[in-house]
């Protein structure tokens, strides 16, 4: 069963804009993973956060982790047609090392 | 560098077929996994292993079987093919088991059952 949720599933926006998605999940976890997936394409990790820590940056990647409210938002600011792909949350909680993927968001970019 | 390997790409079954597919990560990870992909159900996990010489079940092991060959390879056999396993396979490896570190992913096999 999934943990991690993404929302929306799928957003649309032009190049230049920047793109939020959202990440709730249910249970307490040790850390919090970004994967992005082009199309016919495996996962490609992005960024992870942990449990202890609240915001972390990779280029034009902003993670941000909220625990109180259990959920994490990823930002991708000043978007390109190439971030055109479907994004997921994994979490791993507990005593379980394998994370949780969430069903995804798809970004669409328009040039 | 090849990461991780996955063969074949595609494959199309008739129902009760079997066959094995085959995941190779140069990378000297100890952890591998197999998952499989389905429209709007994300990744669901069918089988890993922790480290060379165990394999442990996941979500979804019914109608699956592993080996973990070496420490490079790690294959999926279905040993009786359903339209249930249509889907897209993919293998990832991490560095090792309890780092909560991040997965690689091979490019995944494209499976029909037909």
């Amino acid at each position: 069963s999934q943990q991690g949720e993404e929302d929306p599933q799928a957003l649309s926006i032009q190049e230049g804009e920047n793109a939020t998605m959202n990440c709730s999940y249910k249970t307490s976890i040790n850390n919090l993973q970004w994967y992005r997936q082009n199309s016919g394409r495996g996962l490609v990790h992005l960024i992870l956060i942990r449990s202890n820590e609240r915001e972390k940056h990779s280029g034009r990647l902003r993670v941000t982790l909220d625990t109180s409210k259990k959920s994490s938002s990823l930002l991708i600011t000043a978007s390109r047609a190439a971030d055109t792909a479907s994004y997921f949350c994994a979490t791993a909680s507990g005593g379980s090392y394998i994370p949780t993927f969430g069903r995804g968001t798809s970004l669409i970019v328009h040039p | 560098n090849a990461g991780v390997t996955q063969t074949p790409k595609f494959q199309v079954l008739k129902t009760g077929q079997s066959m094995t597919l085959q995941c190779a990560q140069d990378m000297n990870h100890n952890s591998m996994y197999w998952y499989r992909q389905d429209p709007g159900m994300g990744l669901r996990l069918i089988y890993y292993s922790a480290s060379e010489g165990t394999t442990d079940k996941g979500e979804v092991p019914n109608g699956y079987n592993v080996s973990r060959l070496n420490k490079r390879e790690f294959s999926l056999r279905l040993e009786s093919a359903a339209p249930s396993q249509t889907s897209v396979y993919f293998c990832a490896t991490n560095l090792e088991w309890g780092l909560y570190d991040e997965q690689f992913f091979g490019p995944g096999t494209r499976l029909t059952v037909l």
